[in-house]
This record gives structure tokens, sequence and C-alpha cells, in this order.
């Protein structure tokens, strides 16, 4: 099983910052099959970012993905006010699929 | 546009099986993989398992020897069941389309196990 870790687990940030979060695998992802998702309350997730850099589609341009291997990084460059939400990794390089824990963006 | 909604008891008795269905629109049920996903409250998300049509299933190991599902083409909806649930099973459980990244999901429904 491919265990992935996210840090920090809160993020306490304004509006206007630039929001760096961090996924680390316990194991190389196969192809880079690493995606990202917000969650807001309530809701389902919403899948931002697709082998590990590919924005689906609607995504703002704000957000980016990056990382290969056992290191990702999902970076948003100007926080707004509806991106304060919990963000997802998950990988499906392997036969399992697993998500990390989240991060909080408040 | 695609839609998925979620659909089964709320409430399920210890040892008993938790049915779920998810009924599909804007897209062909026959062309993708489709998933489910589960959410306890407060908690992490925790891959089910996936379905191509019925001849392809893959259940994550922790769940494989509870877990069946199923596609329904003719009503485009995928099915869930998972035997001799416990509390530990109450969560809030989605379906989702894709094989590896989800892309479009259910709004979820809570499923409580409680006598």
């Amino acid at each position: 099983e491919i265990v992935l870790t996210q840090s920090p687990g809160t993020l306490s940030l304004s509006p206007g910052e630039r929001v760096t979060l961090s996924c680390r695998a316990s194991q190389s992802v196969s192809s880079s099959y690493l995606a990202w998702y917000q969650q807001k309350p309530g809701q389902a997730p919403r899948l931002l970012i697709y082998g590990a850099s590919s924005r689906a589609t609607g995504i703002p341009d704000r957000f980016s993905g990056s990382g290969s291997g056992t290191d990702f990084t999902l970076t948003i460059s100007r926080l707004e006010p509806e991106d304060f939400a919990v963000y997802y990794c998950q990988q499906y390089g392997s036969s399992l699929l697993t998500f990390g824990g989240g991060t909080k963006v408040e | 546009q695609v839609q998925l909604q979620e659909s089964g008891p709320g409430l399920v008795k210890p040892s008993e099986t938790l049915s779920l269905t998810c009924t599909v629109s804007g897209a062909s049920i026959s062309s993708y993989y489709w998933s489910w996903i589960r959410q306890p409250a407060g908690k992490g998300l925790e891959w089910i398992g996936r379905i191509y049509i019925s001849v392809s299933a893959n259940y994550n190991p922790s769940l494989k020897s509870r877990v069946t599902m199923s596609v329904d083409t003719s009503k485009k909806q995928f099915s869930l069941k998972l035997s001799s649930v416990t509390a530990a099973d109450t969560a809030v459980y989605y379906c989702a389309r894709g094989y590896g990244d989800f892309d479009y999901w259910g709004q979820g429904t809570l499923v409580t196990v409680s006598s």
C-alpha cells in the first residue's frame, strides 16, 4: 500500500497569499499518477489536478501541480476567498488507490 | 452534463448488508469505470472499489471479502453491497466516475450503522 502524507495539517492564510501544499508518498508513484482534490464542508471532493500537473476541466490557472516519484506539490498562486477548503492528494499508480490525510486551508 | 446520484437506506443494522445505488445521467455507463469512495465524519477518504460494466471489478483488499459491485446498464445504475457491517462502516458514501482519478462525484449519502 502506498501511504500518502500531506503537510502541513492546517494552514492559516489570508486571501491573496501564495499557498504550497505537500504530498509525500511512501514509495514512488508510477507514471506520476497523482491527483489533487478540493473539498468544502458538506460537499463532494472536486478534482483539481490529475497526472500530477494537468488541470481538470474548468479549474482556474491559479491552481498548479508539480512533482514526481515520491514528492508532489499543489500550488495556489493567489488565494481567493472560495479556495478555503480541505485539499487531498490521491495516487492511482498502484492497484490499491489511496488518499492522503488532507490539508486544511483556513 | 454528467450527474451521479446515490440512493439507499440511511440506517443499517450491525451484521446486515449495506446496499447503495448510483444513478448516472449525461454519460454512457458502458464507457467508463465507476467507483465507490467513503468518508467517515471528520476523516479522510477511502477508496472502496471500481467496476467496468460487469466484466471487471477491483476492490480495496481491506474490504474485498465483504464488497460486491455490479452494473445495470439498462437502468444506468451501478451498485455497492457491503456485508457484515459494523459501526466502523458508518460514513458518507460517494459514487464517482473514474478508473484512477475521479472527475465526477455524487453528492454523497450518509449511512449509519446502528441497532
